[in-house]
């Protein structure tokens, strides 16, 4: 069975401060890894997708890899916002469904 | 694209009434999933639908719970009676038919059962 750990569960930064969030997963065997953002009230927002050939993706000043091997993946923020404030989620996508994490709550300070 | 479309946005019921949620999934997505969030228990797969089938529903919570999804572009959960403890937003999520294709979620039904 697939289990998804995020470490920390919650982080405050300086803004312009560059940040790591951390996921790991237990089955390496898994098809993608799929990072979202939620903010307070609202629903999942799709922020990258890592398929199981690649090692990283990025968009704009997100930055996320993959390490299938070791069964860890990192989502890099350069230079936070206050409006990059929000829960981050990691998935790791296995046969069909996705196990979740349960996310890191970043709070930026202006 | 609109997206993944769920009704109502929000629902507050008394106990024991039956509650319908609602979604149409992206068009030509082949997976749908049915999602509860909590803030104690976190995101909880209730069940999946692959073209249509429900392939896993081993995270409904109880009889209560029952999902259908007759068509490639709709697909309803349903709970009967509700009870407090089923106050939770509910998310649909659907996805394209090759694991390449990422997850897209729907803006949720807040339920509140009092």
């Amino acid at each position: 069975k697939q289990e998804v750990t995020q470490i920390p569960a919650a982080l405050s930064v300086p803004e312009g401060e560059n940040l790591v969030l951390n996921c790991s997963f237990t089955d390496s065997a898994i098809y993608n890894l799929q990072w979202f953002r939620q903010d307070p009230g609202k629903g999942l927002t799709s922020l990258l997708l890592i398929q199981s050939s690649q090692r990283e993706q990025t968009s704009g000043r997100l930055n996320a890899s993959l390490d299938k091997s070791s069964g860890r993946s990192t989502l890099y923020i350069a230079a936070s916002q206050p409006g990059d404030s929000a829960t981050y989620l990691c998935a790791g996508v296995n046969a069909g469904k996705s196990t979740f994490g349960d996310g890191t709550t970043l709070t930026v300070k202006p | 694209d609109a997206g993944v479309i769920q009704s109502p946005r929000h629902e507050v019921t008394e106990m024991g009434q039956e509650v319908t949620l609602r979604c149409k999934p992206i068009s030509g997505h082949d997976y749908l999933f049915w999602y509860r969030q909590t803030m104690m228990r976190g995101l909880e797969l209730l069940i999946y639908f692959n073209n249509n089938v429900p392939i896993d529903d081993s995270g409904m919570p109880e009889d209560r719970f029952s999902a259908k999804m007759p068509n490639a572009s709709f697909s309803t959960l349903k709970i009967q009676p509700s009870e407090p403890r089923d106050s939770a937003v509910y998310f649909c999520a659907s996805r394209g038919g090759t694991a390449n294709y990422g997850y897209t979620f729907g803006s949720g039904t807040r339920l509140t059962v009092v």
